[in-house]
This record gives structure tokens, C-alpha cells and sequence, in this order.
């Protein structure tokens, strides 16, 4: 089991669909991230929370919203995606961003399709 | 931060054999990070090396760094079949945690 939790499990949508991808944990965390990972790819970074402040958007299209309501949780909101976007989206967090190293805690991701 | 590559591509080894992982990165980095992931899951954070650290183990890990060459070794002693994975490195510059993953090396572990 994760400590960092992420709902749905698997998402199928159509292009004109609008959802909603969840994370969350409890960890006391400050930072969350979202990454996108395609098949046999390795995850790509789309956005990072800094206490619960967009801090990174690594030029992802709009049709991408995230939203962190408070240190816990974080959302990415879907709304008109292309089949190119079915991926893995995973979630992960770490103590904070930018004090030093340290690991980054991942879930085990929301499978995406789109149709 | 920047893009480790990962060397080799794909692995596989018999239960009880070694495995070694390379990677190799650019650029003068802060921290170089190796984490797994299983079929379908999450990745999970294995090791974290600092730049003024040349080795570090955790159990079976063993990593190394050598920040002269650029590169990283990940060892696995005593591979079992349940270390079956992808593994990733990711080598990090500056002050902040953002990661770029390798395309990984796909290691297969045969019972």
C-alpha cells in the first residue's frame, strides 16, 4: 500500500468529458506534483504544488487544470482531451520543493483512456 | 534538473545473480535519485545519493556515484523475482526537487 492515494484507479472518458483526477496524503507533506507517463516512457513532470501554490507548469496544455484546495489533496481537472492523452497520471509528494534533496513519494497513478 | 540515461535498456538475469544499472547524466548535479517501478504501479523511492557521497547501500542496494565521470551504478545482490521492475534514475541540479526520469532499465529476474 501507497501512502499517497490516488482515485479513480482507471478513467475512461470521452473527448468531450469533463473529470476530475484525485490525490491525496497524509503525510504533512508541503509539495505535490503531477506527472504523466505514457507506455514503456518514463513519467514526465506536468505541474508542482509548493505549499499549496502552483510553483511549475511544465508548458502543459490547458485542457489540464490542477488545483490543490489544501495541503492534503490535489486535483487535476480534465476537460476536452485527445486520445493522445491517455496515459498513467501519477501523483507524488514530497516534505517541501525547494529545501534540498529528498525522496519523492509517488501513488499508484489514475489509468486514463480516452475514446 | 536533467535527463539520466539509463544503460542497459533491459536486463535479465536468474534468481540469485547480481544486476548492475548504469547511469550517465550531463551536467554538474545537487543529488542523483534511483527509484523502481513495478508493472502497472507507482514508483517507489529506492536511494538518494548526494553529490559529496561516493557509495551508498540499503539492504540489497548498492549505489555509487561518481560525480567526475557523470555516472551512477545501481547494484542489486541476490536478485530474486520480486525485484522484477523498472528502474529509473534521476539526477537533480539546484535547489529544487524537480525530478527528469531516465528511460529506465526494464530488468527481468527469471525464478
Amino acid at each position: 500500500d501507497t501512502e499517497v492515494t490516488q482515485t479513480p484507479k482507471h478513467l475512461v472518458m470521452g473527448m468531450t468529458n469533463k473529470k476530475s483526477l484525485k490525490c491525496e496524503q497524509h503525510m504533512g507533506h508541503r509539495a505535490m506534483y503531477w506527472y504523466k507517463q505514457k507506455a514503456k516512457k518514463p513519467p514526465e513532470l506536468m505541474f508542482v504544488y509548493s505549499y499549496e501554490k502552483l510553483s511549475i507548469n511544465e508548458s502543459v496544455p490547458s485542457r489540464f487544470s490542477p488545483e490543490c484546495p489544501n495541503s492534503s489533496l490535489l486535483n487535476l481537472h480534465l476537460h476536452a482531451l485527445q486520445p493522445e492523452d491517455s496515459a498513467l497520471y501519477l501523483c507524488a509528494s514530497s516534505q517541501v520543493m525547494f529545501r534540498g534533496p529528498q525522496p519523492q513519494h509517488f501513488g499508484d497513478g489514475t489509468r486514463l483512456s480516452i475514446l | 534538473s536533467q535527463q539520466g540515461e539509463e544503460d542497459p535498456q533491459a536486463l535479465s538475469i536468474q534468481e540469485g545473480e547480481n544486476a548492475t544499472m548504469n547511469c550517465s547524466y550531463k551536467t554538474s548535479i545537487n543529488n542523483l535519485q534511483w527509484y523502481r517501478q513495478n508493472s502497472g504501479r507507482g514508483l517507489v523511492h529506492l536511494i538518494l545519493i548526494r553529490s559529496n557521497e561516493r557509495e551508498k547501500h540499503s539492504g540489497r542496494l548498492r549505489v555509487t556515484l561518481d560525480t567526475s565521470k557523470k555516472s551512477s551504478s545501481l547494484l542489486i545482490t541476490a536478485s530474486r523475482a520480486a525485484d522484477t521492475a523498472s528502474y529509473f534514475c534521476a539526477p537533480v541540479g539546484g535547489a529544487t526537487n524537480k525530478l527528469i526520469f531516465g528511460t529506465g532499465t526494464l530488468l527481468a529476474v527469471q525464478p
